[in-house]
């Protein structure tokens, strides 16, 4: 059973707000990657990391920064949310790059930016 | 560039019968293919893969049937069960990346 988690689960902020949406795994993966998904739409990455102190952009342009300072721990930060912001955001992690590898997904942030 | 596509946001099927996904892609490069499934507050698991190099693979009532000319891959239910109404997302993957569908909302009626 893979364990991922995310915190919070639902979050409505006001505009201009700083946060941070929390991912944690406790496999050891190396490979973490957020998704940004809105309703009816593909999964679009956004973020993904090799290991510690390795970051990356994805697919999908985004404003959103991301740290891995643990291997467990792939937090991403909003510095000024703002309605376009709103989405699902998606956690995952993989145990190496290769293709077949699957991703363990976490329960997912959904925010809403008033 | 949308690489990976599932033309149908929803299918409904009578509980027994069978359930069949359809997902497009356009990348010769991908060479492996999985099949996630959503619940509702949930995240997507991983349900079956296919490497490029097959054209078929089965896990008990799930197949995936891989067709490289077409850039085309299925996944079929049988026999559908109500317990397997959730969201499924197609995921073509290389190396360097995955690239998933929208998904498809799947409903099985008792």
């Amino acid at each position: 059973e893979a364990d991922i988690y995310q915190t919070p689960r639902y979050l409505v902020i006001g505009t201009g707000k700083k946060i941070t949406l929390e991912c944690s795994q406790t496999m050891g993966h190396d490979k973490m990657y957020w998704y940004q998904q809105d309703p009816g739409m593909e999964l679009h990455l956004i973020h993904y990391s090799y290991g510690v102190n390795s970051t990356e952009k994805g697919d999908l342009s985004s404003e959103s920064t991301v740290s891995r300072i643990r291997t467990e721990h792939f937090p991403l930060t909003l510095e000024s949310a703002r309605p376009s912001h709103t989405s699902q955001y998606l956690c995952a992690s993989s145990e190496s790059r290769q293709s077949q590898e699957t991703q363990y997904f976490g329960p997912g942030t959904r925010l809403l930016v008033l | 560039d949308q690489q990976v596509k599932q033309n149908s946001p929803s299918l409904s099927v009578q509980e027994g019968r069978i359930s069949i996904l359809n997902c497009d892609y356009t990348n010769s490069m991908f060479d492996y293919f999985l099949w996630y499934k959503k619940y509702p507050a949930e995240g997507p698991t991983f349900l079956i893969s296919i490497s490029s190099i097959k054209d078929k693979n089965e896990d008990g009532r799930f197949t995936v049937f891989l067709n490289k000319s077409a850039k085309h891959l299925s996944l079929h239910i049988v026999p559908s069960q109500p317990g397997d109404s959730a969201v499924y997302f197609c995921a073509a993957s290389s190396p360097s990346r995955a690239r998933f569908g929208a998904g498809t909302r799947l409903t099985v009626k008792p």
